[in-house]
């Protein structure tokens, strides 16, 4: 089955930025979407479709999909955005739909 | 705006059947999406889903977990719900039912989840 792989860390400063990485063969032909995740909560839509944010999503998350390796990129970092980050892709042709990514923590230090 | 709410026991036997039920509200016909899906998620690990369920009542599974797994809809009572049989303590984890947005199937909602544990 189609594999999705994250760094397991990630640290940034305050006001920096962040890559988050998403590896998978050919990834760059499918839709990738991104989710954060807080301590104790549900998943958040961040991206969705490469590159696109759902209303109330700040403009600091952008995303790009390109070859092997989607990424999300958050600029201005800040302390809330500390969390757990999943990518995910819809595969129609597999039986298994849905695939998430192995999951990346952001600390901010 | 939808919501979802997942219900159903925190505690169950190994063996026994599992039943969750996903209470949606605020679906129209400019949000609907194609359906809802179910997910759960071990501590500590990411995302697994399990099952989906389009407006139209076809189904998809997981194929590892496919026999076990039943999904089903009641919209008169705007109720989702899966069951799962055979429990065992590796299905501990908390579980989700999520929106599917029609590009792609983006889970653009998700309910709160509900947290079962598999224990005697």
């Amino acid at each position: 089955s189609y594999v999705l792989t994250q760094p397991p860390s990630v640290s940034v400063a305050p006001g920096k930025t962040a890559r988050i990485t998403c590896g998978g063969n050919d990834i760059g032909t499918k839709s990738v979407h991104w989710y954060q995740q807080k301590p104790g909560q549900a998943p958040v839509l961040v991206v969705y479709d490469d590159s696109d944010r759902p209303s109330g999503i700040p403009k600091r998350f952008s995303g790009s999909n390109s070859g092997d390796t989607a990424t999300l990129t958050i600029s201005r970092v800040e302390a809330g955005d500390e969390a757990d980050y999943y990518c995910q892709m819809w595969d129609s042709s597999s039986a298994l739909h849905y695939v998430f990514g192995t999951g990346t923590k952001v600390t901010v230090l | 705006q939808i919501t979802l709410k997942e219900s159903g026991p925190t505690l169950v036997k190994p063996t026994e059947t599992l039943t969750l039920t996903c209470t949606f509200s605020g679906v129209s016909d400019t949000n609907r999406g194609v359906g809802l899906g179910w997910f759960r998620q071990p501590p500590g690990e990411a995302p697994e889903w399990l099952a989906l369920i389009y407006w139209n009542d076809d189904d998809r599974y997981s194929p590892s977990l496919r026999s076990r797994l039943t999904i089903t809809k009641d919209t008169s009572k705007k109720q989702v719900v899966l069951t799962m049989t055979n429990m065992d303590t590796v299905d501990t984890a908390t579980y989700y039912c999520a929106h599917m947005r029609f590009s792609y199937h983006g889970l653009d909602v998700w309910g709160q989840g509900t947290t079962v544990t598999v224990s005697s």
